[in-house]
């Protein structure tokens, strides 16, 4: 299972474009990159997923590298609602038989006034 | 559509005691999972079913049997339970294994 590292904590001010870059060293061919947000006492929340390059949606960017070896969540514009912890993840897409993934203690954001 | 649903929502329980935590998701997905998360730390996956009828070991097992009843339901066993496994649980399901995870609000569970 490819190991994750992202910064245990950061601060933005609103209206500021957040990015949070996670390291994922040992990333295998087939294994995807996937973000997902949780606010306290709620469960996690599914931001976005990718492979390479560039993926964007209505919330938020996913740029990962051509080595694929890091990626960075990208949130334009944060609110105070934007104060959560995000959890990179690494794995297959999908997959026949076990697997598991990782969500390690994510990284949290707060967003000041 | 509800999505995932747990219950119940609190537990508290005595050490020693047996407690099934449910979960069921209207969704038609495949895989469904159980977690368990406690203060300030992320989310370890406990049991996960891949698709109806499979059941695997996550990172922390010991102390817990599931059962995929269904394709809809999930459900977690606590046999004998124990002060450490006071956590709050989540189950998840997702349409196939590595696709996006659907949570359920949680069970927050107290063994004294």
């Amino acid at each position: 299972l490819a190991k994750t590292t992202q910064p245990i904590s950061m601060d933005s001010y609103e209206g500021q474009e957040v990015n949070i870059t996670c390291s994922h060293n040992n990333i295998a061919t087939n294994d995807y990159i996937t973000w997902y947000q949780q606010f306290p006492s709620q469960g996690p929340r599914f931001i976005i997923q990718g492979y390479k390059t560039k993926v964007t949606n209505e919330v938020a960017s996913l740029f990962i590298p051509a080595d694929r070896k890091s990626s960075t969540l990208s949130l334009p514009r944060v609110s105070l609602s934007d104060t959560a912890v995000y959890y990179c993840l690494v794995g297959p897409y999908s997959g026949a038989g076990s697997y598991q993934l990782t969500f390690g203690k994510g990284t949290k954001l707060s967003v000041i006034p | 559509n509800a999505g995932v649903t747990q219950t119940p929502k609190f537990q508290v329980l005595k050490t020693g005691q047996s407690m099934t935590l449910q979960c069921a998701q209207d969704m038609n997905h495949n895989s469904m999972y159980w977690y368990r998360q406690d203060p300030g730390m992320g989310l370890r996956l406990i049991y996960y079913s891949a698709s109806e009828g499979t059941t695997d070991k996550g990172e922390v097992p010991n102390g817990y049997n599931v059962s995929r009843l269904n394709k809809r339901e999930f459900s977690l066993r606590l046999e004998s339970a124990a002060p450490s496994q006071t956590s709050v649980y989540f189950c998840a399901s997702s349409a196939t294994s590595g696709r996006e995870q659907y949570f359920g609000p949680g069970t927050r569970l107290t063994v004294t």
